[in-house]
């Protein structure tokens, strides 16, 4: 079972360069999440959808775009790499909103993301 | 805003020795409290999780215990074990489908 794919799995990016990481889950989960992950400060949400062709703008979505044009993808896009930016990436989904119904998130095995 | 806290940041502890994780919360509309455990380069995975009219959940040498009015949770491992070696974290859920998490605990369980 492959549940929630993220690629790349590692990426290093010079100041000023794009790049797209893509989320893949099996599951037929509504609910899509990118977060990052920085030591000390445990996961932050950087954007989410709640379905197929709806965005929305979580807790650090600057510099970052995202879209979910069919179902089962969620791709993360950065249009300009700043160092700030590099962290390990998490793409998540889930069954229902977390705090309704079987709130949990299954999470991919992440990306990490160096901006030089 | 909605803050999460966490302590310990490690934790040590003996095989079968118990380990005690806790969690503060600040949004009084959090209903859903879930910990999830990180092993080294994977994705966090759900452990257990309690809701706002439970105050305690077990699931063999896990538990979480839930006080609303103190608004803190605690996670509890009974009789370690080294592949319990990993970063734990806790989370609750607000607003517009967001959980906010806790910076993390590394547990170490020494043979």
């Amino acid at each position: 079972n492959a549940g929630v794919t993220q690629t790349p799995k590692f990426r290093v990016l010079k100041t000023g360069q794009s790049m797209t990481l893509l989320c893949a889950q099996d599951m037929n989960h509504e609910y899509m999440y990118w977060y990052r992950q920085d030591p000390g400060m445990g996961l932050r949400l950087i954007h989410y959808s709640v379905g197929e062709g709806t965005t929305a703008k979580g807790e650090v979505p600057d510099g970052y775009n995202v879209s979910r044009l069919k179902k089962q993808n969620f791709l993360l896009g950065l249009e300009s790499a700043a160092p700030s930016q590099t962290s390990v990436y998490f793409c998540a989904s889930s069954y229902s909103r977390p705090g309704q119904g079987v709130g949990e998130l299954f999470f991919g095995e992440g990306s990490r993301l160096t901006v030089l | 805003g909605e803050n999460v806290e966490q302590h310990p940041s490690t934790l040590s502890v003996q095989e079968g020795d118990s380990a005690v994780i806790k969690c503060t919360y600040s949004d009084s509309a959090s209903n859903y409290f879930p910990w999830y455990k990180q092993e080294l380069g994977k994705g966090p995975q759900l452990i257990i999780d309690i809701r706002s009219n439970v105050g305690e959940k077990k699931d063999q040498r896990i538990a979480v215990t839930l006080n609303k009015t103190a608004k803190h949770f605690s996670l509890h491992i009974t009789e370690t074990q080294p592949e319990d070696s990993a970063v734990y974290f806790c989370a609750a859920s607000i607003k517009n489908n967001d959980m906010r998490f806790g910076a993390g605990t590394r547990l170490t369980v020494k043979p």
